[in-house]
């Protein structure tokens, strides 16, 4: 009975591939997020989502690209990626967009 | 524009101490939110408290408690008799109508037995 998923926890990859982490949440919420902490452990927003609809869209490469098949899934697609995107990936979601934030458990990324 | 200051990057405390975790925040808004979460060496982030700009009444679980005051942009973040489970990274974090957290630079708390 997770609040929000994400798969996979932990993900290492070549640089120049292409790969995806997927976000899902059954609390109902209206809006979900992806957040970015680095190694020095700073959390910045990446993309927010209210209804399947972009509402945030911070400046982050377009070699990121968030999808939001349905309301309870939010997925981040990675191109062409890169020794800087290594760093542990959160997906949280909100029943709106000013409620309380329930994070995932993180997906840490490590480009080679 | 939104800034959370945490200005204690680390603190060391032994065990049945208490320490408080301070949070200073920036806003024009005057309607936002304060919070804070809690990282543990599993690495998952726990949401712990959230407070509005209206609400000043100082909250108190448990061994936890924490002060907002409006007139210094602080919301501090006390662990009365700590434990070795409150080991972590603790985040203040800052929402002030542009629909995402702002969050400070973390505090590590480390509680030695």
């Amino acid at each position: 009975d997770t609040a929000v998923s994400q798969t996979p926890k932990y993900l290492v990859t070549q640089m120049g591939n292409d790969k995806s982490i997927k976000c899902e949440q059954n609390l109902g919420h209206d809006t979900m997020y992806w957040y970015k902490q680095d190694s020095k452990k700073f959390l910045k927003i990446m993309f927010s989502y209210n209804n399947k609809e972009l509402i945030i869209n911070e400046t982050v490469p377009n070699r990121f690209s968030p999808k939001s098949p349905d309301k309870a899934h939010l997925n981040l697609h990675i191109n062409s990626l890169e020794l800087g995107d290594s760093a542990v990936y959160f997906c949280a979601s909100s029943q709106d967009t000013a409620d309380t934030q329930y994070f995932g458990p993180g997906t840490r990324l490590t480009v080679l | 524009a939104q800034k959370v200051t945490q200005a204690q990057t680390e603190i060391s405390v032994v065990e049945k101490e208490d320490v408080t975790l301070d949070c200073v925040y920036e806003t024009r808004d005057t309607t936002y939110y304060l919070f804070w979460y809690k990282q543990p060496p599993s690495g998952e982030l726990v949401f712990l408290i959230r407070r509005n700009s209206f609400d000043e009444q100082n909250e108190i679980s448990g061994r936890y408690s924490w002060n907002f005051q409006k007139s210094t942009s602080s919301f501090n973040f006390t662990i009365t008799a700590s434990q070795v489970v409150d080991s972590a990274v603790y985040f203040c974090a800052l929402e002030a109508g542009s629909y995402q957290l702002t969050f400070g630079k973390g505090t590590k708390l480390s509680v030695i037995p």
